[in-house]
């Protein structure tokens, strides 16, 4: 069965602080897709990043980047410059093979302090 | 604007209550799904359509009935229900290919959520 853990259940950092939010991943599948989502006070899902187990490459999108480690089963989320307007509750997300629909982690709650 | 719509955003309900949660996307997707976020759970798939046909039920109780009329709208029922399913409700869609495995669902888009509180 797949697993997500994010064992940071809240994070409170203060505002222009870099932060990095944990993933690990658990699946037998070899190949797969890994996402995060941000979940503003508003409570829909909103789509960052989707990744293959097929592509290692580390991703930057502004201040977000994403670090893909196959060989600890880590998919980790770094904000540099941490904005009140990053406050939210993050997921990361597994889909393998057999997967209808996505696995999540039970999500990091974010607080970034003026 | 996120193409995936529900309604009604929040509803409190009696245990012996009929209710029913509306989900609607624009954006031409074949598959629809629910979730139901917890507050100290993580996500949980509840129902997943693909092509109009329920594909997937997470163990769910029967209190919780799905309906899928078109590829474009999603409800989803509620009787007797209890307190402890009061819980964020998401619909999602996504576009699945046929016969695919990973080409599917790539990325899922939601809605904002209902907010239940059974009382």
């Amino acid at each position: 069965a797949q697993k997500v853990t994010q064992a940071q259940t809240e994070i409170s950092v203060v505002e222009k602080e870099d932060v990095t939010l944990d993933c690990v991943y658990e699946t037998r599948d070899t190949t797969y897709y890994l996402f995060w989502y941000k979940q503003p006070p508003s409570g829909e899902l909103v789509f960052l990043i989707r990744r293959n187990s097929f592509d290692e490459q580390n991703e930057i999108s502004g201040r977000y980047s994403w670090n893909f480690q196959k060989s600890t089963s880590s998919f980790n989320f770094t904000i540099t410059a941490s904005q009140v307007v990053d406050s939210a509750v993050y997921f990361c997300a597994l889909l393998g093979g057999g997967a209808d629909g996505l696995t999540f982690g039970k999500g990091t709650h974010l607080i970034i302090q003026p | 604007e996120t193409g995936v719509t529900q309604t009604p955003r929040h509803l409190v309900m009696g245990m012996t209550n009929k209710k029913s949660l509306k989900c609607e996307q624009h954006l031409g997707h074949n598959a629809m799904y629910w979730y139901k976020q917890s507050a100290k759970k993580p996500l949980e798939l509840m129902f997943v359509y693909n092509f109009k046909e329920q594909t997937e039920n997470n163990s769910v109780p029967s209190r919780f009935s799905p309906e899928c009329p078109n590829s474009s709208h999603l409800f989803l029922h509620l009787h007797t229900l209890q307190p402890e399913d009061s819980a964020l409700y998401l619909c999602a869609s996504s576009q699945d290919v046929p016969g695919g495995v990973l080409v599917r669902n790539t990325e899922a888009f939601f809605g904002q959520g209902t907010r239940l509180t059974v009382v």
